[in-house]
C-alpha cells in the first residue's frame, strides 16, 4: 500500500512566480492536510480538505495562497507570486475517513522543499 | 500553542532503551496522546497513540500516568537510525480537532 506521495519533492522558483504542490493521499484515504515547515521551526497547520471541500484554511496566509482537492486527482497547494519567506518545507498529510468520533491518524509525505531565489 | 512539554535533547547509547517523557498536565478526558517523529529532512512519522491504557506495537512502547498528566515513549532498543526529533501531541476525540499542533519536540541522538 503506497504511503503520501508528494511531488515535486525540491521546487526551485524566482521571486514572484507561482508555486503548485501535489499530494496523493494514501489509498483509501478521503482527508487532507497541508503543514509547513519553516527552516528550524516546527511544523505549522495550514489547512484540511476533504474531496471538492475545503473544510478549515485558518492556517492558510489569506493572500497569495490556496488549495484544492478535486473528486480526481491529487491535492494542489498553490502559492502565487512566491516570496522568499515563503521558502519552507511543505507536508501533506492523509487519513481515511472519520466517522462518529473516532479520531483518525494522519500519515504524512516525504514533503516538498521550496526555494524561492 | 501545543500542550506538551518535553525536554528539549536527550541521548542514549546504541542497544540501550531510549525513554522520552512528556508532560501534558492540562489534557482533558477525551484527548488522545500521539508520538511522531521527524527523521532529519523527512515527513512526520506516526509512531504509537493511546488515551488511558499502555500501547506497544512494531516501533514502540507508551507508558501512560494513571492520572493521564504525563507519558514516556520507550524506544526499547535504540538503534542509530532512531536519531530523530520526536514529538508529543494531545489531540482530542472530536471529529473537528483535526489538526496536529507541533510543539519544539525532543530532539534524540542516540550515540553508538
Amino acid at each position: 500500500n503506497a504511503g503520501v506521495m508528494q511531488n515535486p519533492r525540491h521546487l526551485v522558483r524566482r521571486r514572484g512566480q507561482e508555486a503548485r504542490l501535489r499530494c496523493s493521499p494514501m489509498k483509501g484515504h478521503s482527508h487532507v492536510y497541508w503543514y509547513r515547515q519553516l527552516p528550524e521551526e516546527g511544523l505549522k497547520f495550514m489547512v484540511y480538505l476533504q474531496k471538492e471541500n475545503i473544510i478549515d484554511e485558518s492556517g492558510m496566509p489569506k493572500e497569495r495562497f490556496s488549495a484544492e482537492f478535486p473528486k480526481e486527482g491529487p491535492s494542489i497547494l498553490r502559492i502565487q507570486q512566491v516570496v522568499r519567506g515563503d521558502s519552507a518545507a511543505y507536508f501533506c498529510a492523509s487519513s481515511p475517513l472519520m466517522t462518529g468520533a473516532n479520531t483518525d491518524t494522519q500519515y504524512f509525505g516525504p514533503g516538498t522543499r521550496l526555494t524561492v531565489l | 500553542d501545543a500542550k506538551t512539554t518535553q525536554p528539549t535533547s536527550m541521548d542514549c547509547a546504541e542497544g540501550r532503551a531510549a525513554n522520552l517523557p512528556c508532560n501534558h498536565s492540562t489534557i482533558s478526558g477525551n484527548e488522545y496522546v500521539y508520538w511522531y517523529r521527524q527523521i532529519h529532512s523527512q515527513g512526520p512519522q506516526y509512531i504509537i497513540h493511546g488515551l488511558k491504557n499502555n500501547e506497544t506495537n512494531e516501533m514502540a512502547s507508551l507508558i501512560i500516568t494513571e492520572d493521564r498528566k504525563s507519558s514516556t515513549l520507550i524506544l526499547p532498543h535504540a538503534t542509530l537510525r532512531d536519531t530523530a526529533v520526536y514529538y508529543c501531541i494531545v489531540r482530542p476525540l472530536m471529529d473537528s480537532s483535526y489538526k496536529l499542533i507541533f510543539g519544539s519536540g525532543t530532539r534524540l541522538l542516540v550515540r553508538p
